[in-house]
């Protein structure tokens, strides 16, 4: 099945602890980004890859750190959470990064910073 | 500033009715404009697209009006279902831009009664 999987679902920290969001897509995508989602505020790119090795900043890149080094995975990196990091996350994939191509997002991945 | 503007910011349709979400911009570049659809506890997934090539676009019960000289378009919902009842984001993306340029609405919250 054609999918995105982020790993953990849900996740309670604390300041300071660095923490790791797993991506990964099974369809040979070689455009993936994240995302958050905040109420009222819809949904914002952190960062983005064009393909292995290619990372770009999105909207709202403070705080977070990526890595692209297989084409498959895409992991968001929290080096030092703060409580304004507490959101739902998403990762998406799509076929290219040109053009209007459909997005496929993962199931999210719930974070609270305390 | 805020390039694409949604409303409303939430919706309730009774069975049966027709559920309308707007959305307007103000970049003449953009040439892509989908909408996604998003259910409690999933990712967002992509409904329906349009490119400004055409005034309008339906599959099945629900159609994408568009609007150039306006810079608006808008999703209609006919014969809305409780099972339509989600949050539905429109996007922009610019005229060669790369998916990472893809800018999301606040989003709609639509609630269908039985």
């Amino acid at each position: 099945e054609a999918q995105v999987t982020q790993n953990p679902r849900y996740l309670i920290t604390v300041t300071g602890k660095k923490l790791t969001v797993t991506c990964s897509q099974n369809m040979n995508h070689e455009y993936m980004s994240w995302y958050r989602q905040d109420p009222g505020l819809g949904l914002r790119q952190i960062y983005y890859s064009m393909n292995v090795e290619v990372t770009d900043k999105g909207d709202v890149p403070e705080g977070y750190k990526v890595s692209r080094k297989e084409k498959r995975n895409f992991p968001l990196i929290l080096e030092s959470p703060s409580p304004n990091q507490t959101s739902l996350y998403f990762c998406a994939s799509s076929l290219t990064g040109w053009g209007g191509q459909p997005q496929h997002f993962g199931d999210g991945t719930r974070l609270s910073i305390l | 500033q805020q390039q694409v503007k949604q409303s409303p910011q939430s919706l309730i349709v009774q069975k049966g009715g027709i559920s309308i979400i707007n959305c307007a911009y103000e970049n003449t570049a953009f040439d892509y404009f989908p909408w996604y659809q998003q259910f409690p506890g999933k990712g967002p997934a992509l409904l329906i697209a349009i490119r400004p090539d055409v005034s309008e676009k339906k599959e099945g019960r629900f159609t994408i009006s568009f609007n150039k000289s306006a810079k608006q378009f808008s999703l209609h919902i006919m014969d809305s279902q409780p099972g339509d009842s989600a949050t539905y984001f429109c996007a922009v993306l610019e005229a060669g831009g790369s998916q990472g340029n893809l800018i999301f609405g606040k989003g709609t919250k639509l609630s269908v009664k039985p």
